[in-house]
């Protein structure tokens, strides 16, 4: 009964990989986001979509792509993994935008 | 932009109260948050506050909301060693679309 879920929860990889991480909600929320969170504890948002549609794009690098095949889907793939992007991401949901986020258990990934 | 601002720890010891800050700057924003973040895991939604609201309570969680000085806090009664976690205040962003997270408190509670 799990409400938001990604997997995988831990993830190693070497510089240069591709990997994606998936996520789902079953809450029947329209709005999904992606969230990296830093060694420092700080949150950013990458992305959000609203009904499969793509409604926030941060400043983030082209090698990260977020895709949407459904509402209660949001995966993120990551092209030429680098050294910088080992984070906690986290996927979340809400009823719509703007409105309280609830989020998955977070995706660790460390690239070496 | 928007800025969300905590300071980063605070200890106390078992039974007493916490008093965790957030200061905000949106003054639009209809609901402001509180999340925990135990380690290992993802943010959990503790409580909310309705910004035409002064005050929340909640249990052992009282939330005060100062719009004037854009300050809220978050007071923990009879803090117990499981509530050492990362707490979050949020924001709704400008736009509406999404929540903007402060930088986390680190709250460490000594037996």
């Amino acid at each position: 009964d799990t409400a938001v879920s990604q997997t995988p929860k831990y993830l190693v990889t070497q510089m240069g990989n591709d990997k994606s991480i998936k996520c789902e909600q079953n809450l029947g929320h329209d709005t999904m986001y992606w969230y990296k969170q830093d060694s420092k504890k700080f949150l950013k948002i990458m992305f959000s979509y609203n009904n499969k549609e793509l409604i926030i794009n941060e400043t983030v690098p082209n090698r990260f792509s977020p895709k949407s095949p459904d509402k209660a889907h949001l995966n993120l793939h990551i092209n030429s993994l680098e050294l910088g992007d080992s984070a906690v991401y986290f996927c979340a949901s809400s009823t719509r935008q703007g409105t309280e986020a609830f989020f998955g258990q977070g995706t660790r990934l460390t690239v070496v | 932009g928007e800025d969300v601002e905590q300071s980063l720890f605070l200890s106390v010891r078992e039974g007493d109260s916490s008093v965790i800050n957030c200061t905000y700057t949106d003054s639009s924003s209809t609901y402001l948050y509180w999340y925990k973040q135990e380690p290992g895991a993802g943010l959990q939604l503790l409580t909310y506050i309705f910004s035409n609201m002064d005050m929340k309570q909640d249990q052992r969680l009282t939330v005060l909301l100062n719009k004037k000085d854009k300050h809220l806090s978050l007071r923990i009664a009879d803090t117990q060693t499981g509530d050492s976690a990362i707490y979050f205040c949020a924001e709704v962003n400008n736009a509406g679309n999404m929540l903007t997270f402060g930088g986390g408190t680190r709250l460490m509670v000594k037996p």
